[in-house]
């Protein structure tokens, strides 16, 4: 079956620093991804997604391609602040509608020291 | 964007009792709702599929007479836990999407503390 592995937290690191977070799928045919982050207390949001291979998703500084040949989509930023403290999730959908379930990685809890 | 609500946001219930979430797409209707597990420091496990009108689809191991779902209108799905066990406690978050739409949107969540 479709499954998502992420990179174990939990990560910390300093403000400025650069940001990656290890993504990789497993799935048939062509899925969407997704990363969503949950910030302390508040439910899942929606930080970018991309819908086909060689898609770059981007949002509050936060990039991430949809690699088909390493089956990856690797959450990057270039520097992290204080208030990107949250846990992360990858997440994929074998279809592009919104009534199609999301397969979940098991989130990557990234704090950020001043 | 969408506003999909939960309703309660905490709820503690004596072991033994049911106890009632709701799921409300505010500005949309939703054909499908989502009905998602999540445990202190772990992922989201998908828990079933609500559909309006029909029966709800439960993922493998998800007992369907101990966590009962009701799909009952466009715009609200409720899951009920019968004979609620201290094991049962846990973050239940529902995420539903427009019909026709690439989005999905998330609830806050309901934390449940069974005693």
């Amino acid at each position: 079956g479709d499954s998502v592995t992420q990179m174990e937290g939990p990560v910390t690191l300093s403000e400025e620093a650069f940001l990656t977070i290890n993504c990789t799928y497993t799935a048939t045919g062509y899925p969407s991804l997704f990363w969503y982050v949950q910030y302390p207390g508040e439910g899942l949001q929606l930080l970018l997604k991309a819908t086909k291979a060689d898609d770059k998703g981007s949002n509050k500084g936060f990039e991430a391609t949809y690699r088909k040949e390493t089956t990856s989509f690797h959450l990057e930023k270039g520097s992290v602040q204080v208030s990107d403290s949250a846990v992360y999730f990858c997440a994929l959908r074998k279809s592009n509608f919104g009534n199609e379930k999301l397969t979940f990685g098991t989130g990557t809890r990234l704090t950020i020291i001043p | 964007g969408a506003v999909v609500s939960q309703h309660p946001s905490r709820v503690i219930c004596k072991s033994g009792t049911s106890v009632k979430i709701e799921c409300r797409s505010l500005d949309f209707q939703a054909t499908t709702m989502f009905w998602y597990r999540q445990f202190p420091k772990q992922s989201l496990m998908l828990m079933a599929t609500s559909n309006e009108g029909s029966k709800a689809t439960y993922e493998q191991g998800v007992e369907k007479d101990k966590f009962l779902i009701n799909h009952a209108s466009l715009t609200l799905s409720t899951l009920t836990v019968t004979s609620a066990h201290p094991e049962d406690s846990s973050f239940y978050i529902c995420s539903a999407g427009p019909r026709g739409s690439y989005e999905q949107y998330f609830g806050p969540g309901t934390r449940l503390t069974v005693t």
